[in-house]
């Protein structure tokens, strides 16, 4: 079993709507969860950065942990065509871990 | 904040040529600097773990004396891929971390595109 499993999608919603990115894991250790944006041929772009369990906004971005399921989310808000991104999720113990990516697409 | 900049964007160059990455933290001290490398359509594969002046960690099935690390100062690591051939052709990306223990995201650098012909 991977440590840290993420739908790869495509996820295609149109302009507007909410997005949901799951990650699962499997290590009960994890306490730093994160959430990264990758553009094509750019390195990924820290987004948000939690520590346990609970919610974390940041303008159109929700960020979401349940430690008691091992489940971490990222919502957005009002989309737009410029998240169009592969969206990673990491998480660290003493190590870091990260998701295989979830790729999105915002229609206009 | 918490900017890392990734030095040469894209390189080509013929097979047997040496080629050599920079990675610096430009508003931050990096105890820790990471060596990823990505395939298309595929996430990031951990290649070696460096803290300042130290000996580089490679991961399993990374050949030290392919890619040669050395972080010299807290914003700077440099990867030197020797004798580069076609299939060392890739994406590679660095990331940086404050302090040594993981309760710190990376801060990632914007890749470097790597075409050995």
């Amino acid at each position: 079993q991977k440590e840290v499993e993420q739908d790869p999608g495509p996820l295609s919603v149109p302009e507007g709507a909410i997005v949901s990115l799951n990650c699962t894991y499997s290590n009960s250790a994890f306490q730093y969860f994160m959430w990264y944006r990758q553009y094509s041929r750019k390195g990924p772009e820290l987004l948000m950065y939690t520590y346990s369990s609970g919610n974390k906004e940041d303008g159109r971005f929700t960020a979401q942990v349940d430690k008691s399921s091992k489940y971490i989310s990222l919502f957005i808000r009002d989309s737009q065509p410029s998240d169009s991104a592969t969206y990673l999720c990491a998480m660290s113990a003493n190590q870091f871990y990260f998701g295989t990516g979830t790729s999105l697409t915002v229609i206009p | 904040g918490a900017v890392v900049s990734q030095h040469p964007s894209w390189v080509i160059c013929k097979s047997g040529t040496s080629v050599k990455i920079e990675c610096r933290s430009l508003d931050f001290q990096a105890t820790t600097m990471f060596w990823y490398r990505q395939f298309p359509k595929q996430s990031l594969m951990l290649m070696a773990t460096s803290n300042e002046g130290s000996k580089a960690t490679y991961e399993q099935g990374v050949e030290k004396d392919k890619f040669l690390i050395n972080h010299a100062s807290l914003t700077l690591s440099t990867l030197t891929v020797t004798s580069a051939h076609p299939e060392d052709s890739s994406f590679y990306i660095c990331s940086c971390q404050q302090g040594a223990v993981s309760n710190q995201p990376q801060h990632f650098g914007d890749g470097t595109r790597l075409s050995i012909l």
